[in-house]
């Protein structure tokens, strides 16, 4: 079945620093792949859309130049916390998908946190 | 918009009770509709999904129907196990529109009880 890796798992960093998080597709091609953020008891958020090899489409409210996106490939993209702030922490998930009607595959999420 | 709507959380059972977490929706087109499970630490997985009306989704002994009718996909389980404690969202994917994004629920968490 089709497989998407999230790395890391877990990550601390300080405030003021940049962290990134990366999603694979192991062992599709992904054309889109979609970020989330996971607040505590609450739902996905659903943060930007990714589509390789064009800018990233984000949601309102969301600081494109704080979460930078990159989709350079058909089985990468990485999400950049820019300037984290105890405030960013959060369970951050990403999934992929070939394309129309087919299910999302997630990754097994980023736990950021902020100190 | 698109929206779904389910059922808050959490639900708490006993094991081999009877589960049901009601889910409804709002689409402007012919969403697909899915069920996704996350279980304690781990990102989400698909549970089941339905593209048209009438079709049943089942997996795990979860069904779901989509209804057109009554816009709804309410999720069942006949005899809950205590594996089954997780936070259930239901989403739907709407084709009608260009930005294909899957849209999900606010989630309903699980507990079942020993």
């Amino acid at each position: 079945g089709a497989v998407v890796s999230q790395h890391p798992s877990r990550v601390i960093c300080k405030s003021g620093t940049s962290v990134k998080i990366e999603c694979r597709s192991l062992d599709f091609q992904a054309t889109t792949m979609f970020w989330y953020r996971q607040f505590p008891k609450k739902s996905l958020m659903l943060m930007a859309t990714s589509n390789e090899g064009s800018k990233a489409t984000y949601e309102q409210g969301v600081e494109k130049d704080k979460f930078l996106i990159n989709h350079a490939s058909l089985t990468l993209s990485t999400l950049t916390v820019t300037s984290a702030h105890p405030e960013d922490s959060s369970f951050y998930i990403c999934s992929a998908r070939v394309g129309g009607d087919s299910p999302l595959h997630f990754g097994n999420g980023t736990r950021l946190t902020v100190t | 918009g698109d929206s779904v709507t389910q059922m808050e959380g959490p639900v708490t059972l006993s094991e081999e009770a009877f589960l049901t977490i009601n889910c409804t929706y709002t689409a402007t087109g012919y969403p697909s509709l899915f069920w996704y499970v996350q279980y304690p630490g781990e990102g989400l997985q698909l549970l089941l999904k339905a593209t048209k009306a009438d079709d049943k989704g089942s997996n795990k002994g979860f069904e779901a129907t989509y209804r057109k009718e009554t816009t709804s996909f309410h999720l069942e389980k006949g005899s809950v196990q205590v594996s089954d404690s997780a936070v259930y969202f239901c989403a739907l994917s709407d084709r009608g529109n260009r930005d294909d994004k899957i849209i999900f629920g606010k989630g309903t968490r699980l507990h079942i009880l020993p």
